[in-house]
């Protein structure tokens, strides 16, 4: 099936700094999504990007499908960003959504 | 704003006894999931409804797990027997479009222990 590498695996920033994390995935994907994991377990939506570019506030995503890569960008990251960011990607004809393993964020103030 | 109920949101547990989740989806959500999340990984899928039918379930252990959503909204997954390796996050998530892995809104999770 296809693997999905996230990186860095865990990222520790001073509040106002920025970051890209990235996706990479070994296959050609139909759909991608990012989610955010909060410290209590929820995940929540942050983009749906299959393809192209995308921005919500201080949060924006860009996906690469031809290179097979997918990133997200956080600009003067807050202390309530922290948590695991990840990303899910389906392929071929495959509904099942395969996720990477995360990127860990912790966000000083 | 429309979200994802589960229930509950921990249990405890020993070992070789029966447990079951609750989710409800989104109004209007015909496609469920409930995936499994071992601590430090990302979620698994374990099965995939559409309506009351299941569009996927190669991954759900079906020795002892079992999942159904009768009328098409909300659903149980059950554990019988419990094990030590069970313990884990239980995520439900719903999408309003079938068929396709669309984008898909999860509820708070149960946290699964078993002793």
């Amino acid at each position: 099936g296809i693997q999905v590498e996230q990186s860095p695996p865990d990222l520790i920033l001073q509040e106002g700094a920025n970051s890209t994390l990235r996706c990479n995935f070994s296959d050609s994907v139909n759909n991608l999504q990012w989610f955010h994991q909060n410290p209590w377990g929820q995940l929540i939506n942050l983009f749906y990007i299959p393809s192209g570019t995308k921005q919500n506030g201080r949060l924006s995503a860009t996906t690469v499908a031809t290179e097979r890569y997918s990133l997200l960008y956080i600009s003067s990251s807050q202390t309530t960003d922290s948590g695991v960011y990840f990303c899910a990607v389906t392929s071929g004809g495959s509904y099942i959504p395969t996720f990477g393993r995360g990127t860990s964020l912790i966000v000083h103030p | 704003e429309a979200e994802v109920a589960q229930s509950p949101r921990y249990k405890i547990t020993e070992k070789s006894q029966a447990v079951a989740f609750w989710c409800d989806p989104i109004s209007g959500h015909a496609t469920l999931y409930w995936y499994r999340q071992i601590l430090g990984q990302g979620p698994e899928l374990l099965v995939q409804f559409q309506d009351e039918s299941v569009v996927d379930d190669s991954q759900l252990p079906k020795d002892r797990f079992s999942a159904e959503r009768l009328k098409g909204v909300d659903s149980t997954l059950k554990i019988q027997p419990a094990e030590l390796g069970d313990s884990a996050m239980y995520l439900c998530a719903s999408s309003l479009v079938p068929g396709t892995f669309n984008e898909q809104f999860f509820g708070p999770g149960t946290r699964l222990t078993v002793l």
